[in-house]
């Protein structure tokens, strides 16, 4: 079955820089959430997206922004990278109506140096 | 406020036998689901079992089974015959509202889990 892909899987950046990280939901599921686990933490929920649009916010910094676009597939956007930004990100996705159904992609591992 | 509480930060278990790990959670809803992520070294958030408040039955899936007692607000996993993979960190997990539109998880702070052979 198709799960949640995310790119890259690893991504090394220097401080200042800019990332983008992407994710392509599972087919149909029309719901996209990002998060961010910092080493030896729980993840954080940083943002949601339904239907193409923003649904809900977390702790995300206003130096990130998300978009969620026509065919689905959600792009994260870190700029001015810092070093605690390191951390891995993870994309889920979903499907409104069901009543379970969150699928965690593998992740992006970003390491700012 | 809602809130995960993981009392075990980590644990060591015999392979073959049963493990079970805590989860507490904490929220004045009456529609909510708890799941449980197994998370390797590897990284990856691995989606282990699901259960729905209004859920009668607990849920199970093959050696996993979710001990759901909602009068106590707990929703322990239960791993039957422990294997060498199953080390990793587990997760509790809590989303709120009786479906998952748009409706963020929050994430109890972890179990570490070692079987040792």
């Amino acid at each position: 079955a198709a799960g949640v892909i995310q790119s890259p899987r690893h991504l090394i950046k220097e401080k200042r820089e800019t990332a983008t990280l992407k994710c392509y939901p599972i087919p149909r599921h029309d719901t996209v959430y990002w998060y961010q686990q910092g080493p030896g933490q729980d993840p954080q929920f940083l943002i949601s997206f339904y239907e193409k649009m923003q649904s809900d916010k977390g702790s995300i910094p206003d130096r990130f922004s998300a978009q969620q676009f026509s065919d689905y597939h959600s792009e994260l956007n870190m700029s001015s990278l810092e070093l605690g930004d390191s951390a891995l990100y993870f994309c889920a996705s979903s499907l409104s109506g069901s009543n379970y159904g969150y699928t965690f992609g593998s992740g992006t591992r970003l390491t700012v140096v | 406020a809602q809130k995960i509480t993981q009392t075990q930060p980590g644990m060591f278990v015999q392979e073959k036998e049963a493990v079970t790990l805590d989860c507490t959670y904490d929220t004045s809803d009456q529609s909510y689901g708890l799941f449980w992520y197994k998370q390797p070294s590897s990284g990856e958030m691995i989606f282990l079992i699901y259960q729905g408040s209004y859920d009668e039955q607990n849920a199970t899936e093959g050696r996993y089974s979710l001990n759901f007692q909602k009068a106590r607000k707990s929703a322990n996993l239960v791993i039957s015959a422990s294997q060498l993979g199953d080390s990793a960190m587990y997760f509790c997990a809590m989303f709120l509202g009786r479906y998952s539109s748009a409706s963020k998880i929050i994430f109890g702070s972890g179990t570490r889990l070692s079987i040792r052979p």
